[in-house]
């Protein structure tokens, strides 16, 4: 499976949209890209997952590039509770397995 | 709602004591994980399972086994606790194979081995 890069950090203010990215510069055609997150003393969430198009659901929208080596993950509107943990993750196409780095801890101040 | 539930949020055992960790999900899924997580580390993966008795190593088996009697069960044994088996454990369940994937984790168990 692909490795991701994600910074460790990064702030935003509430209201504004967060843009996360995510470097995933050795992914394979067949590859999707997961995004999940970690609300402080609970289990990983799922958000949303993408493989070449750009997809929106309620909780964020996913902007692959156009040769896949990257993505961002966009909260339009964040707010307190969005702060979290969130991680990348490129899901191989023959695996139930997912692997989590250390992904990028996102502090939403008032 | 998919629910997976662990049987303790909080843990306290002793050096050497054999600990078990239980793991039910309510979906029917045929896969479950057992993770560990440790600050700086990030989630890693322990064992899983894709059918009642099948389990597969992942990246950090040692000093853990398994047990998959029944579907919706899922148990992480450590036969003989050490200190350094302390963390927060985390258990999740998905279906098989589909393209929409989704892994749903439990609330975690937090370890801690005197």
């Amino acid at each position: 499976d692909a490795k991701t890069t994600q910074p460790p950090s990064m702030d935003c203010a509430e209201g504004r949209a967060a843009n996360l990215p995510c470097n995933h510069s050795t992914i394979s055609g067949n590859e999707y890209v997961y995004w999940y997150r970690q609300i402080h003393s609970q289990g990983p969430q799922y958000i949303i997952h993408g493989l070449k198009n750009n997809e929106t659901n309620e909780m964020a929208s996913l902007i692959i590039t156009e040769d896949r080596k990257s993505s961002t993950l966009i909260l339009p509107h964040a707010t307190l509770r969005d702060t979290a943990v969130y991680y990348c993750i490129v899901r191989g196409y023959n695996t139930d397995k997912l692997i989590f780095g250390t992904g990028t801890r996102l502090q939403v101040f008032p | 709602d998919v629910k997976v539930t662990q049987s303790s949020r909080y843990l306290v055992k002793r050096t050497g004591e054999k600990v078990f960790l239980e793991c039910v999900q309510d979906m029917d899924h045929e896969n479950m994980f057992w993770y560990r997580q440790d600050p700086g580390l990030g989630l890693r993966l322990i064992y899983f399972s894709y059918d009642v008795k099948m389990k597969e190593k992942g990246d950090i088996p040692e000093g853990y086994s398994v047990s998959r009697e029944k579907k919706e069960r899922f148990s992480l044994i450590l036969e003989s606790a050490s200190t350094n088996q302390t963390s927060m454990y985390l258990c999740a369940s998905s279906s098989a194979g589909t393209s929409h994937y989704e892994q749903y984790f439990g609330p975690g168990t937090r370890l801690t081995v005197t």
